[in-house]
């Protein structure tokens, strides 16, 4: 099984910040590698997939970057729909999901 | 655009069976992609349950120890999930999910809206 150590679990921040999460996996999955936010109640959210691609519609604030084992999330001047959790995917080897990420307003 | 409709109970009795449907307006479950599970226990992370494709083809979550089965309904447009002999570690969130793309480009990005089921007698 690919295991999947996301940081931090927890992050507070303010509105017009610059923030970013990591995600590392247990083996070398290239760049099979999704980010999606989830807000409380209700389904997560495709942000970024294959490591680096903005999937439609979704705010050129988000990017990530990584191949290998190590990813990142970077979001860059924080709007207040941000703060959500974030979850990163890899799809090298069926499906595992990251631990999450809480962002909160600081 | 795709939407996915889940319904089921919400509550399941202990050694009983969890059974799901998904249904897909928007789209047809016949094209060539893969139709995802996925549940989220309360207040936690987000666990793949396993997948069908539109020949029948079926992967699982080994964890599952062979107690899901997915499957489709050509007819009505959904999907399906059975999940048997639950315990309370079966309370979860479940998740309907489309996959796009192939290889390095697979992505979920049409999510049903979650059903909470419980397990409980």
């Amino acid at each position: 099984d690919i295991q999947m150590t996301q940081s931090p679990s927890s992050l507070s921040a303010s509105v017009g910040d610059r923030v970013t999460i990591t995600c590392r996996t247990s083996q070398s999955i290239t760049t099979h590698l999704n980010w999606y936010q989830q807000k409380p109640g209700k389904a997560p959210n495709l942000l970024i997939y294959a490591a680096s691609t903005l999937q439609s519609g979704v705010s050129p604030r988000f990017s990530g970057s990584g191949s290998g084992t190590d990813f990142t999330l970077t979001i860059s001047g924080l709007q207040p729909e941000d703060f959500a959790t974030y979850y990163c995917q890899q799809t090298y080897s069926f499906y595992t999901f990251g631990q999450g990420t809480k962002l909160e307003i600081k | 655009q795709v939407q996915l409709q889940q319904s089921g109970p919400g509550l399941v009795k202990p050694s009983g069976t969890l059974s799901l449907t998904c249904a897909v307006s928007g789209g047809s479950i016949s094209t060539t992609t893969w139709w995802n599970w996925i549940r989220q226990p309360p207040g936690k992370g987000l666990e793949w349950i396993g997948e069908i494709y539109h020949t029948g083809t079926t992967n699982y979550n080994p964890s599952l120890k062979t107690r899901g089965i997915i499957s489709l309904d050509k007819s009505k447009n959904q999907i399906s999930l059975n999940l048997t002999s639950v315990t309370a570690a079966d309370t979860a969130i479940y998740y309907c999910a489309r996959r796009s793309g192939t290889q390095w480009l697979e992505r979920l990005d049409f999510w049903g809206q979650g059903i909470l089921v419980t397990v409980s007698s």
